[in-house]
């Protein structure tokens, strides 16, 4: 089983700021299957980046993918009021165990 | 627009059996390439991956849970169906249901159905 660690637990920033999410994989993620999640307390998670770097379908261009192999990172290059919230990654190459990490909450500091 | 809603009970006792429902809608659940996967989140933890089922039948299930999981699905109906057996305290949970293409992620997902467990 592929254990992803989250880095930090908690990032506390201010709007218009960078936010940088790491997603470290405990082995390689086959063909950088690395997904990432937006949730928000009551409301349904929103996928946001597919295949390490990808967007998903309406996502705006603040949100940026990147890394493989083991090490992964989400950026928002500024956050907006409405980006506060957890993100998790998710790996889904290979066969299940499918994973998730623990999750990073970034709070309005 | 694809869509997803969960439904099942809200309190089971221990040592029951959990039967949660996903009714979904904006695709069939015959399409090839489709999958509906259940994932769920104890209060305060994180998302676990529970199960999966394909358009064409194939199941994929979490070794940890796998003895204790069915998931299934009713075309016709447009619903997929997870069971979960021998239900303990800790399985307490919001269990949710999402949409996939293969090789893809689980993409849209359901508002999720708290469930829990207590004598």
């Amino acid at each position: 089983e592929i254990v992803l660690t989250q880095s930090p637990g908690t990032l506390s920033l201010s709007p218009g700021e960078r936010a940088t999410l790491s997603c470290r994989a405990s082995q390689s993620v086959k063909t950088n299957y690395l997904a990432w999640y937006q949730h928000k307390r009551g409301q349904a998670p929103r996928l946001l980046i597919t295949g390490a770097s990808n967007r998903a379908t309406g996502v705006p261009d603040r949100f940026s993918g990147s890394g493989s192999g083991t090490d992964f990172t989400l950026t928002i290059s500024r956050l907006e009021p409405e980006d506060f919230a957890v993100y998790y990654c998710l790996q889904y190459g290979g066969l299940p165990p499918w994973t998730f990490g623990q999750g990073t909450r970034v709070e309005i500091k | 627009q694809i869509t997803l809603e969960e439904s099942g009970p809200t309190l089971v006792k221990p040592t029951e059996t959990l039967t949660v429902t996903c009714t979904v809608s904006g695709f069939s659940l015959s399409s090839s390439g489709v999958g509906v996967d259940w994932i769920r989140q104890p209060p305060g933890k994180a998302l676990e991956w529970l199960a999966l089922i394909y358009w064409d039948d194939d199941k994929r299930y979490s070794p940890s849970l796998k003895s204790r999981l069915t998931i299934t699905k009713d075309t016709s109906k447009n619903k997929v169906f997870l069971t979960m057996t021998n239900m303990d305290p800790v399985d307490t949970a919001t269990y949710y249901c999402a949409h996939r293409r293969l090789g893809q992620p689980p993409g849209a997902w359901g508002q999720g159905t708290l469930v829990t467990v207590s004598s």
